[in-house]
């Protein structure tokens, strides 16, 4: 079945740049998600990318797609003490049907120094 | 801006007995989903739902577990007997019909604990 990886922590300082990295294993996917979670609270959508881009810019965040090597990464430009959270990539697979489920990534911490 | 609800917070029961565990999924939404999260262990699917029927189902997903749209706005997971190893992070799920959105929005969870 679909396998989403990804490493399982960060550690960068207050106003560097953030780059959480991503692997998949579905060839059709449609589209491709970040969550964020905070502690104690719930999955908040950050940004997805439709499959047929190479990278789609949110504000601070960048998402950037390889689909030859099946890689994703999520770039937070002036990382704030706010964004530390755990950052999950997931991924429909088999394409998009919106009654599929997400395979999410085993989560990777983020921790901002100040 | 609208957003899935979950209640309770925190359920604590024993082993063996019958817990539900209720979603408000967002207003407009057709498709709605239960996903769990053990602690230290990635989120997991457990089922999808669409017109009061299962459109999907993962092997967590047993005759233990049962889902049901009762009303127009609650969506409920209901684990009949539960066992220890039930214990986790319940989070619900909806999005709209595609292609209008292929968005799923999460609810903050429901921590079941089983002792």
């Amino acid at each position: 079945g679909e396998d989403v990886e990804q490493s399982l922590f960060l550690s960068v300082r207050e106003g560097d740049s953030s780059v959480i990295n991503c692997t998949y294993t579905d060839s059709s996917s449609t589209y491709l998600y970040w969550y964020k979670q905070e502690p104690g609270a719930g999955l908040q959508l950050l940004t997805y990318i439709f499959s047929n881009m190479d990278m789609k810019q949110d504000q601070r965040l960048t998402v950037l797609l390889n689909k030859k090597d099946k890689h994703l990464s999520l770039r937070i430009a002036d990382t704030q003490t706010g964004d530390s959270a755990i950052y999950f990539c997931a991924d429909p697979p088999d394409g998009y049907n919106a009654g599929n489920m997400l395979t999410f990534g085993g989560g990777t911490r983020l921790m901002v120094k100040p | 801006e609208p957003e899935v609800t979950q209640t309770p917070s925190h359920q604590v029961t024993q082993m063996g007995q019958e817990v539900i565990l209720r979603c408000v999924p967002i207003s407009n939404h057709l498709y709605f989903y239960w996903y769990r999260q053990i602690l230290g262990q990635k989120v997991e699917f457990l089922v999808s739902f669409y017109n009061n029927e299962i459109s999907e189902k993962s092997e967590i997903f047993d005759d233990q577990f049962s889902v049901e749209r009762p009303d127009g706005s609650n969506f409920t997971l209901k684990i009949r007997s539960t066992k220890l190893e039930d214990s986790a992070m319940y989070f619900c799920a909806s999005s709209t019909r595609p292609p209008t959105s292929y968005e799923q929005y999460f609810g903050p969870g429901t921590r079941l604990t089983v002792t």
